[in-house]
């Protein structure tokens, strides 16, 4: 029973599309968040919600647009594909205690790769 | 500007031996300490962490040390076993965000050659 999950593992498309990948997790949690790991492997934040509200907003570009439509779900719908956009996309959660040691859990990743 | 840092991208080491993996960091904002592992095709699960006011924590096989002084942290792992290979990533977390942002190093794969 998956605790956070992705869909779809891998998306392939072409450069100027629209696309989305959805995030959902069962553990409860307050908050949620999308990384981007990129070429460099480097792994970094692009977005946060906390009870539906935007709590971490990193500097991205604005044709990305994360929803949640409850606190289950963080789905991020990215306009416009540029080759740039070719990484590996994670989703994760956590229980969102402020200033306490709070585990983040990851989901498997989204592959997007941009013709 | 990288504010934290895994200068090795990868260490092999024999099973039964010690692996060290180091992680340096630039903000002495920082307050807390996280490692994570990742196995090919999986998210990242969290493996042990560390808060600033403590220079050691241990957890079975794995105990991650801080030197606050150095800006320096890392995870040592002993003995090591063939299922501790993966990459391991260091992460840290600003004592004053309320957010959870986690600022992560880019990772060092561990290969535990039986």
């Amino acid at each position: 029973d998956t605790a956070v999950s992705q869909t779809p593992k891998y998306l392939v498309t072409q450069m100027g599309n629209d696309k989305s990948i959805k995030c959902e997790q069962n553990l409860g949690h307050d908050t949620m968040y999308w990384y981007k790991q990129d070429s460099k492997k480097f792994l970094k934040i692009m977005f946060s919600y906390n009870n539906k509200e935007l709590i971490i907003n990193e500097t991205v570009p604005n044709r990305f647009s994360p929803k949640s439509p409850d606190k289950a779900h963080l789905n991020l719908h990215i306009n416009s594909l540029e080759l740039g956009d070719s990484a590996v996309y994670f989703c994760a959660s956590s229980h969102g205690a402020q200033g306490a040691a709070d585990t983040q859990y990851f989901g498997p990743g989204t592959r997007l790769t941009v013709l | 500007d990288q504010q934290v840092k895994q200068n090795s991208p990868s260490l092999s080491v024999q099973e039964g031996r010690i692996s060290i993996l180091n992680c340096d960091y630039t903000n002495s904002m920082f307050d807390y300490f996280l490692w994570y592992k990742k196995y090919p095709a999986e998210g990242p699960t969290f493996l042990i962490s560390i808060s600033s006011i403590k220079d050691k924590n241990e957890d079975g096989r794995f105990t991650v040390f801080l030197n606050k002084s150095a800006k320096h942290l890392s995870l040592h792992i002993v003995p090591s076993q063939p299922g501790d290979s993966a990459v391991y990533f260091c992460a840290a977390r600003h004592g004053s965000s309320n957010t959870g942002k986690l600022i992560f190093g880019q990772g060092t794969t561990l290969q535990v050659k039986p």
